[in-house]
C-alpha cells in the first residue's frame, strides 16, 4: 500500500529565510510523487511532480523539492519565504500512472514579516 | 491549461435532504475523476473513482449507497449526498486528469464545495 508522511503539523520560518516542508514516502514500485498548495476554502494548486530524471524538481512560485530515493524522501524547499507562501503543503504519491493521489495529512506554512 | 470547475462551492440543507455536486472538466475529457473529502485541518481522503458510462469504485469505508456518484459524460461527474446528516458536513474536492497531458500528469482539483447539514 501507498502511503506519505508529512512530519511536521506547521513549518514557521521569516520572510526571505529558506524553507523546508519535509516528506516521506512508501510505494511498492516506482513513486510518482508531487507537491500541492491549498489556500483557504480553495481546492488544491499543483507545484511540482517527480516522475524519473533528475532528482532536483523545480516547480512554481520559485519551490523545489528534492528526490532522495534511499531516505525515501521529497521534501520541498524555497531558497527565500514570501508572506505570500503560507498556506497548507501536501504531498502525494502515487504508484501508477494515472491513478489517484494518496495524501499527506499536510504541513501549514507559515511565514511572517 | 486545464480547468476542472465545481459547483456549488457552498452549500447549506437540512438533515435529511439531498445534495448534489457537480464537477466539469472545462477544456479535456475526463475518463475518470476522482472524488476527496477533507475534514478540517485533516488531508484528503480518497473516497471514490468516477469512471465515465461505468460504475465508480469507492475506496473501503465509504458508503456507496450514501454517497452516489455518477459520470454520465466525458466532462461531468456528479456526488450526491444522499439522506445528509450533520456528520457529513465536510469539504468535498473532485479532481480530474487531463489524458492529453500524458498519464503521468498531475491531478486538476475543482475548488471545493463546502457542505453544512445542519
Amino acid at each position: 500500500a501507498q502511503s506519505v508522511a508529512q512530519p511536521e503539523d506547521q513549518v514557521n520560518v521569516a520572510e526571505g529565510n529558506p524553507l523546508t516542508v519535509k516528506c516521506t514516502y512508501s510505494v511498492s514500485g516506482n513513486p510518482y510523487l508531487f507537491w500541492y498548495v491549498q489556500y483557504p476554502n480553495r481546492g488544491l494548486q499543483f507545484l511540482l511532480k517527480y516522475i524519473t530524471g533528475d532528482n532536483l524538481v523545480k516547480g512554481s512560485y520559485g519551490f523545489e523539492a528534492e528526490f532522495n530515493k534511499s531516505q525515501t524522501s521529497f521534501h520541498l524547499k524555497k531558497p527565500s519565504a514570501l508572506v505570500s507562501d503560507s498556506a497548507l503543503y501536501f504531498c502525494a504519491v502515487r504508484d501508477q500512472a494515472g491513478t489517484a493521489l494518496i495524501f499527506g495529512k499536510g504541513t501549514t506554512l507559515s511565514v511572517s514579516s | 491549461g486545464a480547468v476542472v470547475s465545481q459547483h456549488p462551492s457552498r452549500v447549506i440543507c437540512k438533515s435529511g435532504t439531498s445534495v448534489k455536486i457537480e464537477c466539469r472538466s472545462l477544456d479535456f475529457q475526463a475518463t475518470t475523476m476522482f472524488w476527496y473529502r477533507q475534514f478540517p485541518k485533516q488531508s484528503l481522503m480518497l473516497m471514490a473513482t468516477s469512471n465515465e458510462g461505468s460504475k465508480a469504485t469507492y475506496e473501503q469505508g465509504v458508503e456507496k449507497d450514501k454517497f452516489l456518484i455518477n459520470h454520465a459524460s466525458l466532462t461531468l461527474s456528479t456526488l450526491t449526498v444522499t439522506s445528509a446528516h450533520p456528520e457529513d458536513s465536510s469539504f468535498y474536492i473532485c479532481s480530474a486528469q487531463n489524458p492529453g497531458q500524458g498519464t503521468n500528469s498531475p491531478l486538476h482539483f475543482g475548488n471545493g464545495t463546502r457542505l453544512t447539514v445542519t
